[in-house]
């Protein structure tokens, strides 16, 4: 099993410019999750899907919009990037136990 | 609001020496407390929950409701568990996790 992957792994944009963070995992799990990494922050809950066909917002939604397009993947979507957007991106997953959040190996994305 | 802290930015011991990584939360309804590890160059991974009171590695960490503190302690750091750890905070069926800032663990010859 591949668990948790994320395409693509780095990216430089473009203030204005537009792009998706792709997450799929193999995990049967019903839950997922996109996260940012800045420095002295930890990582922020962007937004947050607990079951197909549903998202909700996490602590930092503004400037993003997700898509869980079936148990599998949930993309996350920068509609016009900023510089603060500058971070690293992080899937997770986790199972109906919640216990346990299994993560990707993160997406390193530059808004110059 | 900040849910997690994680005071120390940066902790340096020699190999052998205890450790302790602190940990305070603020929460009003009953936590569900984590910590995770990131070794050097693998993926975020759950070191320990305080529900299953277990050691893992040698580290344990006991929740302190009084105190609202989760530290994670090992009596003898190896050179091996130097890495960045987080605390982490579930909301009630976990739909919510909240990561303090973390701490990198540096452990010495």
């Amino acid at each position: 099993n591949a668990g948790v992957t994320q395409t693509p792994k780095f990216q430089v944009l473009k203030t204005g410019q537009s792009m998706t963070l792709q997450c799929a995992q193999d995990m049967n799990h019903n839950s997922m999750y996109w996260y940012r990494q800045d420095p002295g922050m930890g990582l922020r809950l962007i937004y947050y899907s607990a079951s197909e066909g549903t998202t909700d917002k996490g602590e930092v939604p503004n400037g993003y919009n997700v898509s869980r397009l079936n148990k599998r993947e949930f993309s996350l979507r920068l509609e016009s990037a900023a510089p603060s957007q500058t971070s690293v991106y992080f899937c997770a997953s986790s199972g109906d136990d919640y216990y346990e959040q299994y993560f990707g190996p993160g997406t390193r994305l530059t808004v110059t | 609001a900040q849910r997690v802290t994680q005071p120390e930015k940066l902790l340096s011991v020699f190999k052998g020496a205890p450790v302790e990584l602190k940990c305070n939360y603020s929460y009003s309804g009953s936590p569900e407390l984590f910590w995770y590890v990131q070794y050097s160059r693998q993926r975020l991974q759950l070191l320990l929950r305080h529900i299953s009171r277990e050691s893992i590695k040698g580290f344990t960490a006991d929740l302190n409701k009084g105190e609202t503190s989760f530290h994670l302690k090992k009596p003898f750091a190896q050179e091996e568990d130097s890495a960045m750890y987080y605390c982490a905070l579930g909301e009630y069926n976990f739909n919510k996790f909240y990561f303090g800032s973390g701490t990198k663990l540096n452990v010495k010859p």
